[in-house]
Formats: C-alpha cells, sequence, structure tokens
C-alpha cells in the first residue's frame, strides 16, 4: 500500500459526459502528479500541482483539467468524453516538488467511455 | 524535446534466467529512477541513481548508471516468477521541475 488513495477504481460512461477522478496523496507529501496510462501510449504525464499550485504540464488536453486543494487532495476533471480516453488514469505524490523525489503511485482509476 | 527510449518491449525469459533492460536518453539526467509494475497493479518506485557510474544492488537486481548519465539499466540475475511485471525507467527534465519522462517500459515474463 503507497499510502495514496484514488477514487473511484473504475468509471464506466458515455461519449460527451463530464468526470472527475479524486487522489489522496501520502500524508506529509505536498506534490502530486497525474498520469494517463494506455496500452499504446505507455505512461504520459498529465500535469504536476505542488502544494496547491500548479507546478508543470505535460500533454494535458484542454478538455481535462485539475486542482489541488487546500487539504492537499487533487482532483482531475475530464470533459465532452471521447472513445480514446478511456485508460487507466494514476495519481502519485511525492514529497517535494523536485524531480530527485520518489514518486508514489496510486492504484489508479479504469476510465471506460463507450 | 527530450525522450526516455527504452529496450527491449518485451522480454520472455524461463525462470533462473537472466533479464537485463536498457534506458537511454538523449540528454544528460540529473537522475534516473527505475519502476516496476505488476500485472493489473501501479508503478512502484524501485531507486534512484544519481552519480555518474553508479552501480547500486537490491539483492538480484543491479542497476546501473552510465559514466555519461544518458543510459541507465538494469538486470536481474537467475529471474524468478516474482520478478513478473514492466519495469519503467524514468528520467526528470531539469533540475528543477518534478516531472518524469517514463520510459515505454520492459514488459517481462518469466515461464516456470
Amino acid at each position: 500500500d503507497s499510502g495514496v488513495t484514488q477514487t473511484p477504481k473504475h468509471l464506466i460512461t458515455a461519449t460527451g459526459q463530464r468526470v472527475t477522478l479524486r487522489c489522496s496523496p501520502r500524508s506529509g507529501d505536498l506534490s502530486v502528479y497525474w498520469y494517463q496510462q494506455s496500452l499504446d501510449q505507455g505512461l504520459q504525464f498529465l500535469i504536476q500541482y505542488y502544494n496547491g499550485e500548479e507546478r508543470a504540464k505535460g500533454n494535458i488536453l484542454e478538455r481535462f483539467s485539475a486542482q489541488q486543494f487546500p487539504d492537499l487532495h487533487s482532483e482531475l476533471n475530464l470533459s465532452s468524453l471521447e472513445l480514446g480516453d478511456s485508460a487507466l488514469y494514476f495519481c502519485a505524490s511525492s514529497a517535494s516538488a523536485g524531480s530527485s523525489y520518489e514518486q508514489y503511485f496510486g492504484p489508479g482509476t479504469r476510465l471506460t467511455v463507450t | 524535446g527530450q525522450q526516455v527510449m527504452q529496450i527491449p518491449q518485451y522480454q520472455h525469459v524461463q525462470e533462473g534466467e537472466d533479464f537485463t533492460t536498457y534506458c537511454n536518453s538523449s540528454t544528460t539526467l540529473s537522475n534516473i529512477q527505475w519502476y516496476k509494475q505488476r500485472p493489473g497493479g501501479h508503478p512502484v518506485f524501485l531507486i534512484q541513481l544519481v552519480k555518474s557510474g553508479e552501480v547500486k544492488k537490491q539483492k538480484r537486481l543491479t542497476f546501473q548508471f552510465g559514466e555519461a548519465k544518458k543510459n541507465s539499466s538494469l538486470h536481474i540475475t537467475a529471474t524468478q516468477t516474482t520478478d513478473v511485471g514492466t519495469y519503467f525507467c524514468a528520467g526528470p527534465r531539469g533540475s528543477t521541475l518534478g516531472r518524469l519522462y517514463f520510459g515505454r517500459g520492459t514488459q517481462l515474463t518469466v515461464w516456470p
């Protein structure tokens, strides 16, 4: 158990819909990362937050947005969903913002768009 | 942009055989991390290498960081069925950002 929690575990929704994925980092960790993992694209970095502020942005679509709240939990919002958005979404956390900190991954949310 | 390339993509070995996966970067890395993802699981941090030429061992696993800090390898001696999974290397972009570029991973299958 990494100490990172993600909800829900599974999500099935239709195209055009909007969903929210939730992540609680390990106790004491200030940085949260979101990744998308699909079979053909590997593990893709989406966005990083550190202590409530956006820190780094990856290939995150404009239809996707995220935020980190004062209690450090984070949410990833996916809207106008398309079939190609079906993937495993991981949240990870680390103690601080730098790249030398190991990242602890949550169990993931499997999103299926039908 | 910086890419972290990892080979091979798949490796099938018989239990007891050795296994090696290689990671190459187009630019010098300040550090490199290795993660393992079991089937149906999430990536789990294994180790971080920082120094040029560094070698670290964890039981049957040996991790190396190249002299130029552009490549790394993970070698498993005498694989076991518990070694099954996908091994990822990940390198940062710059020294201050937390963003890691993950390789595509090497999926290891071990036959009993």
